[in-house]
């Protein structure tokens, strides 16, 4: 079984400017997920997605973070413009939908941001 | 006051120690725990996944909950280099809209395993 892919792995750029990252997920996941770990931090959820629709995005600093998924399957995630503090790894991840259970989340290697 | 709270170590350990990782939490909504192991440059991989008080093993690992302490571990035997990563405690509650399950992460133990 693939695992979840995520490209580029390493981006640097200057502040103001703009980027995006890309996800394919695990094959027949339907949820997808955009974490932000920032360094000695855990994991922070920014997005997640059920398909084509957004279930959560109450951590998305929505003034300067988009994410789409347009045919329920690869998503991206774009910063515009970015600051100093959005340095950090950008990790995707999905699981199969559960209604009773939480599913195991599956993560990409993610994309390490770099802000100059 | 932090939902998780993790000591982010470092924790450094011989070959073959016991090892014991732990954190509290003080939401009582948390039902479901795990345990994820993120090697350097690597993204989260689970490792446990625990949704009642007690133990759980699998190998050399073993999850412990303890849901009226508020408190969760991870114990590894005979530590292997191999081991050495950053530990991720995560645990998940149903969103206040009753939609979906977050799940919110510890801050992570750095573990070195010496051989």
């Amino acid at each position: 079984e693939a695992g979840v892919a995520q490209s580029p792995r390493y981006k640097i750029i200057e502040k103001r400017q703009s980027v995006a990252f890309w996800c394919n997920p695990i094959s027949g996941h339907a949820t997808l997920y955009w974490y932000q770990q920032i360094l000695g931090q855990g994991p922070k959820l920014l997005i997640q997605f059920q398909n084509n629709g957004v279930v959560d995005d109450s951590q998305l600093p929505k003034d300067r973070f988009s994410a789409e998924r347009l045919k329920g399957v690869d998503s991206t995630l774009k910063i515009q413009p970015a600051k100093l503090e959005d340095s950090a790894v950008y990790l995707c991840a999905s699981s199969q939908t559960g209604a009773r259970l939480p599913q195991p989340q599956h993560f990409g290697d993610g994309t390490r941001l770099s802000i100059l | 006051q932090k939902e998780v709270e993790q000591d982010p170590g470092p924790l450094s350990v011989p070959e073959g120690a016991i090892v014991s990782l732990n954190c509290t939490y003080s939401n009582s909504a948390f039902q479901y725990f795990m345990w994820y192991r993120q090697y350097s440059r690597k993204g989260p991989e689970l490792l446990m996944y625990t949704y009642s008080s007690g133990n759980k093993e699998d190998g050399r690992f073993t999850a412990q909950v303890d849901k009226s302490s508020k408190y969760i571990s991870l114990f590894i035997r005979d530590s292997q280099p191999s081991d050495s990563a950053t530990y991720l405690c995560a645990m998940s509650a149903m969103s206040s809209g009753g939609s979906n399950y977050k799940l919110t992460f510890g801050k992570g133990t750095l573990l070195t395993v010496n051989p």
